[in-house]
């Protein structure tokens, strides 16, 4: 199994410019997330999909968009890009097993740096 | 109220050390307490999970200590190597709703 795979892992953009920034697992989990780390500010949930054709926002969804069409992508597409959207970004999924602990598979994570 | 405090920022010891890392929260509704590990350059990994109804978890030489009245847990790693050397999170979260809520970080440093 490749597990959490992200593309690209190095990114420039200018301000304004959209882009998508890609995401697969090959684990068949149900549940997949996006993340942007700052520095000290920790991991931040930007959007998540429960399955496929099921997303929900979360705490700092503007400026992105998410869709969920099949079970292994979940691309995250930046509509207008911002200076203020600096970060690396990780993707995760996961899976539950009744009875243990939920775990979250994190991929290597894009660095976007907005001009 | 969804947040989670986390301390020190930074923390060095030396080999053979006990760090210990701190966090806290306020939302009595989390049921879900996982600490990741971060080396540079890598995304986190799991690194030890524990539910509100067990005061102590032991993995290795990773521990977790939770206190549910003070809405408190811990990370303690026993006989610290410098491999153990990495940013850890702490994060909380309603188990099923998958929104995790993340701790600012730890950068350990663990001197040969």
């Amino acid at each position: 199994n490749a597990g959490v795979t992200q593309t690209p892992k190095f990114q420039v953009l200018k301000t304004g410019q959209s882009m998508t920034l890609q995401c697969a697992q090959d684990m068949n989990h149900e549940y997949m997330s996006w993340y942007r780390q700052d520095p000290g500010m920790g991991l931040r949930l930007i959007h998540y999909s429960v399955g496929a054709g099921i997303t929900d926002q979360g705490e700092v969804p503007n400026g992105y968009n998410v869709s969920r069409s099949t079970t292994e992508d979940f691309p995250l597409r930046l509509l207008s890009a911002a200076p203020s959207q600096t970060s690396v970004y990780f993707c995760a999924s996961s899976y539950r097993v009744a009875g243990a602990v939920d775990t979250q598979y994190f991929g290597p994570g894009t660095r976007l740096t907005v001009l | 109220q969804q947040q989670v405090k986390q301390s020190p920022q930074s923390l060095i010891v030396q080999k053979g050390g006990i760090p210990i890392i701190n966090c806290a929260y306020e939302n009595t509704a989390f049921d879900y307490f996982p600490w990741y590990q971060q080396f540079p350059g890598k995304g986190p990994a799991l690194l030890i999970a524990i539910r509100p109804d067990v005061s102590e978890k032991k993995e290795g030489r990773f521990t977790i200590s939770f206190n549910k009245s003070a809405k408190q847990f811990s990370l303690h790693i026993m006989d610290s190597q410098p491999g153990d050397s990495a940013t850890y999170f702490c994060a909380a979260s309603i188990q099923g709703t998958y929104k995790y809520i993340f701790g600012t970080g730890t950068r350990l440093k663990v001197l040969a």
